[in-house]
């Protein structure tokens, strides 16, 4: 079945650098990459989705990349702030008929001020 | 209330208790989720609801048993549960369960602590 690699499990950044999480599937025919952000105590919200016939997408200072030969996709934040510390949550959705997504671990980004 | 809710938010029980958790969406979806929150483990899917039928169980254990009356409500039944069980349970829900994908809507979750 599905698998999602994510990576690096923890990331601390200054305020004002970028950040970059990274993630790897193993179903070539996955055809959407959603992610999640999960502040403390708080429940798992979408801040970006790409679909696989889409190379990179962009919205303020969030993009998200995908590679489908490598089978990699990637989350960019730029110009980190407090508040986007959080755990961010990469998944993938595999061959089938139903919505079913396959979660990375997760990577807990502290932004320090 | 908006989106999707979830109670009890936290729940204490001994591994001989029976108990429910509930999940309600005011959404308007057709596909709805339970998903299993451990600390250092991904989030682990569940069950798959599509209008009301289940379509995905995910090697779950029978003392685990979800109940879908209708596509706005969704409940998961506890029985003999077992320490290891105690984790954050989520519920979500989307608009569709389509091939193309889309966001799932999560609730707040039930924090499971099992005795």
């Amino acid at each position: 079945g599905e698998n999602v690699e994510q990576h690096p499990s923890t990331l601390s950044v200054q305020e004002g650098d970028s950040a970059v999480i990274k993630c790897t599937y193993s179903d070539s025919a996955s055809n959407y990459f959603p992610w999640y952000k999960q502040e403390l105590g708080k429940r798992p919200q979408l801040i970006i989705d790409i679909r696989s016939n889409v190379g990179e997408k962009k919205d303020q200072r969030i993009a998200v990349t995908l590679n489908k030969t490598a089978k990699h996709f990637s989350l960019h934040i730029t110009e980190t702030q407090p508040e986007d510390s959080a755990v961010y949550f990469c998944a993938a959705r595999p061959t089938g008929g139903y919505n079913k997504l396959i979660f990375g671990a997760g990577t807990r980004l502290a932004v320090h001020p | 209330e908006t989106g999707v809710t979830q109670t009890p938010r936290h729940l204490v029980m001994g591994m001989t208790n029976k108990k429910s958790l509930k999940c309600e969406q005011h959404l308007g979806h057709n596909a709805m989720y339970w998903y299993k929150q451990s600390a250092k483990k991904p989030l682990e899917l569940m069950f798959v609801y599509n209008f009301k039928e289940q379509t995905e169980n995910n090697s779950v254990p029978s003392r685990f048993s979800p109940e879908c009356p209708n596509s706005s409500h969704l409940f998961l039944h506890l029985h003999t549960l077992q320490p290891e069980d105690s984790a954050l349970y989520l519920c979500a829900s989307s608009p569709s369960s389509g091939p193309e994908g889309n966001e799932q809507f999560f609730g707040p979750g039930t924090r499971l602590t099992v005795l």
